[in-house]
């Protein structure tokens, strides 16, 4: 069985800081990787996709994937209160569209 | 690019009535359409793969008899709520498969609030 896993939090941080988010997955044949947004009350938005080892940046956000030890994070920088979600960590296999989802983490900016 | 829509957006209905949700892919085919289902405070959970042209693929402990999918186009996919009851309120949320540059994503309706009095 396919896991995904994620600290529910919340994560609490206050506003101008680093959010750090964290992601691993137990399916070593994983190939593609993403993270989702998703406010109270609305369906998910995708932020960031990754899918070699290393970092990928995309303003405030940067995704980090080490397939070696199975863990994929997302930090946001100068986190907003509007950052405040629950955030959706994402594995896909490659071959289909099917994913795998963690249970999320709540991020909660404090102006 | 890659708009996903699903309608309608909220429904309210009796119980025992059956509730007809649509996902449709506006600028892209989607030969693959997922349907999940999130209660308050928790998790997305899958219920079925949607196939354009063939049966869907249903999650374990779905009832497939309850939940009539529907993908007979390859932008169109509709979730049938079978004689509802109130505890199949929940938010029900489609998403369709896109081949990018260098990948497959899915990507997400806004969601379906279904209230079941």
């Amino acid at each position: 069985q396919k896991e995904v896993e994620q600290n529910s939090g919340p994560l609490s941080v206050p506003e101008g800081a680093i959010a750090s988010l964290n992601c691993t997955y137990s399916d070593r044949g994983s190939q593609s990787f993403f993270w989702y947004r998703q406010y109270s009350g609305k369906s998910p938005e995708l932020i960031m996709s990754i899918y070699s080892n290393g970092d990928k940046e995309d303003g405030r956000f940067t995704a980090q994937l080490n397939k070696a030890s199975q863990y994929v994070s997302l930090l946001i920088r100068d986190s907003q209160p509007s950052d405040s979600a629950t955030y959706l960590c994402a594995v896909g296999g490659g071959s289909n569209y099917k994913l795998t989802f963690g249970k999320g983490t709540l991020l909660t900016v404090n102006p | 690019g890659a708009v996903v829509s699903q309608h309608p957006s909220r429904v309210i209905c009796k119980s025992g009535t059956s509730v007809k949700i649509e996902c449709r892919s506006l600028d892209f085919q989607a030969t693959t359409m997922f349907w999940y289902r999130q209660f308050p405070k928790q998790s997305l959970m899958l219920m079925a793969t949607s196939n354009e042209g063939s049966k869907a693929t249903y999650e374990q402990g779905v009832e497939k008899d309850k939940f009539l999918i529907n993908h007979a186009s390859l932008t169109l996919s509709t979730l049938t709520v079978t004689s509802a009851h109130p505890e199949d309120s929940s938010f029900y949320i489609c998403s369709a498969g896109a081949r990018t540059r260098l990948s497959n994503e899915q990507f997400f309706g806004p969601g379906t609030r279904l209230t079941v009095l």
